[in-house]
C-alpha cells in the first residue's frame, strides 16, 4: 500500500527558532509537492522537487528531496508567527495523482 | 476571476437534498480533480478528469457524482449524503501532457459541506 507519512504531526516552536518537518513514503517517486494551507483556506503550492538532490529554498522555507532514502525535507530557518500553518507533502507518481500526507500543522509562538 | 474558484462556500444540506458543488478554472489546464478533506485525515482523492474524461475514480460511493462539461468546469453531484461526508472539498486542475507529469496542481478555496 503507498503510504505518505509526515513527522511531526505537531510542531509548536517559538519564533527565531530552526526546525524540520520530514515525510517519508513507501514508493519510489522522483516527483514531490510541498503545500501550505491556512486555517479555512485552500493549499497554496510552495514547492516542487523533481529529481534526486533536489533543493528549493523560498524565504524561511528550504525543501529537499532524496528519492534513494524516499525522503523529503521542510527546514524553517529563524521561524516568524506568519509560518503558522499546516504544512503537506504530496507525492507525485507515473500519472497525475498525487498522494498527500497527513500533514504537519506548525505553530509558531511569539 | 483568477484561478481556482468554488461555489457555494458553505453548504448545509440533509440527507434527502440535491445539491451540487461547482469548480471553475481559469488558468488552462486540462486535468481538474475533486478532493475530500476530513478531520484529521489526509486529503483524499475521488476523482480526476483529464480531457474532459473521467480517468480516477477512487472507489467513491455513488451517491457523489462528477461532471466535466468542459475543460474549464467541474461539478459535483450530492444526493442522500450520510453526516460522514461532512468536509471541505477541495478542487484543483493541472496541466497535463503526456511528456510531462510536472502537474503541479493549483487548488481552489473549497467548499465546506454540513450534511444534518
Amino acid at each position: 500500500e503507498l503510504k505518505v507519512e509526515q513527522n511531526p504531526l505537531f510542531l509548536s516552536m517559538q519564533e527565531g527558532k530552526n526546525y524540520t518537518i520530514y515525510c517519508n513514503y513507501s514508493t519510489t517517486s522522483d516527483r514531490l509537492y510541498w503545500y501550505r494551507q491556512d486555517p479555512g483556506k485552500s493549499l497554496e503550492s510552495l514547492f516542487v522537487l523533481l529529481s534526486n538532490g533536489a533543493v528549493k529554498q523560498e524565504g524561511r522555507l528550504m525543501a529537499s528531496l532524496d528519492t534513494k532514502a524516499r525522503l523529503s525535507t521542510l527546514h524553517i530557518t529563524a521561524a516568524v508567527h506568519d509560518l503558522s500553518a499546516t504544512y503537506f507533502c504530496a507525492l507525485g507518481g507515473a500519472t497525475n495523482k498525487l498522494i498527500f500526507g497527513t500533514g504537519t500543522l506548525l505553530a509558531v509562538q511569539p | 476571476e483568477t484561478g481556482v474558484t468554488q461555489t457555494p462556500r458553505h453548504l448545509v444540506m440533509g440527507m434527502t437534498n440535491k445539491k451540487s458543488l461547482k469548480c471553475e478554472q481559469h488558468l488552462g489546464h486540462n486535468a481538474m480533480y475533486w478532493y475530500k478533506q476530513s478531520a484529521k485525515k489526509p486529503l483524499e482523492l475521488m476523482f480526476v478528469y483529464s480531457l474532459e474524461e473521467r480517468v480516477e475514480n477512487n472507489s467513491v460511493p455513488s451517491r457523489f457524482s462528477p461532471e466535466c462539461p468542459n475543460s474549464s468546469h467541474l461539478f459535483l453531484h450530492l444526493h442522500t449524503l450520510q453526516p460522514e461526508d461532512s468536509a471541505l472539498y477541495l478542487c484543483a486542475s493541472s496541466q497535463e501532457t503526456l511528456t510531462s507529469f510536472y502537474n503541479e496542481q493549483f487548488f481552489g478555496p473549497g467548499t465546506r459541506l454540513t450534511v444534518l
